[in-house]
């Protein structure tokens, strides 16, 4: 069992439409990063969020923090294919502790 | 400027042989990293540094496998004797503390025959 668990675990759509995906522990996290990867790279850092309840936005892509530090969601509005790749969390369970990854959402948006 | 570096890209092994693996962080980054990524276990780390002194290397499968960091430059994660079942991509990342962000390496794939 992972400490984050994240959902779903795959998810094809067709461009234009929405997508959310889920990152959910019974854990507390100081901070919790979301992370994307493409094919035959490795994960680049999308966002950082910190605060229970964080709201953050990159261009299409939302990013929510749970308010109590436990969950968080990444949603993305008119999804293009150039979104398409494997969004991971990763998450801080104590201030100064190392990070643990979830098990990653693979994304496919469809021309 | 250079990202982390990673070498070999791909290796292809018999099993039995020794396989290492080899990373040079960024250029004052403090933490170093190496993963293990598959399709069944997703992201898994292995080791950590900080300042080249090993931190926590709880994910270390087994005593076939060991990293080093000689200096603040280059690190290497070593496989002795390797099985089919350590297939998988590695990914060494660096990053300026050990809860900051990650950067990472284009990983060395690893096929073990």
């Amino acid at each position: 069992t992972q400490l984050l668990e994240q959902s779903p675990q795959f998810l094809s759509i067709q461009e234009g439409e929405n997508l959310t995906v889920y990152c959910n522990s019974s854990s507390v996290f100081s901070s919790l990063q979301w992370y994307r990867q493409e094919p035959g790279e490795g994960p680049v850092l999308l966002v950082t969020v910190v605060t229970g309840g964080e709201v953050k936005k990159l261009k299409r892509l939302t990013f929510q923090f749970g308010d109590a530090r436990k969950d968080s969601s990444l949603h993305i509005t008119a999804a293009q294919p150039g979104d398409t790749g494997l969004y991971l969390c990763a998450g801080e369970e104590a201030a100064g502790n190392k990070l643990t990854f979830g098990g990653g959402t693979r994304v496919l948006v469809k021309p | 400027d250079a990202g982390v570096i990673q070498s070999p890209r791909h290796e292809v092994t018999e099993m039995g042989q020794e396989v290492t693996l080899r990373c040079k962080p960024i250029s004052g980054h403090n933490s170093l990293f190496w993963y293990r990524q598959t399709m069944m276990r997703g992201l898994e780390l292995l080791i950590y540094f900080n300042n080249n002194v090993p931190i926590d290397d709880s994910g270390m499968p087994e005593d076939r496998f060991s990293a080093k960091m000689p200096n603040a430059s280059f690190s290497t994660l070593k496989i002795q004797p390797s099985e089919p079942r350590d297939s998988a991509v590695y990914f060494c990342a660096s990053s300026i503390t050990n809860t900051g962000e990650l950067f990472f390496g284009e990983g060395s794939r690893l096929t073990v025959l």
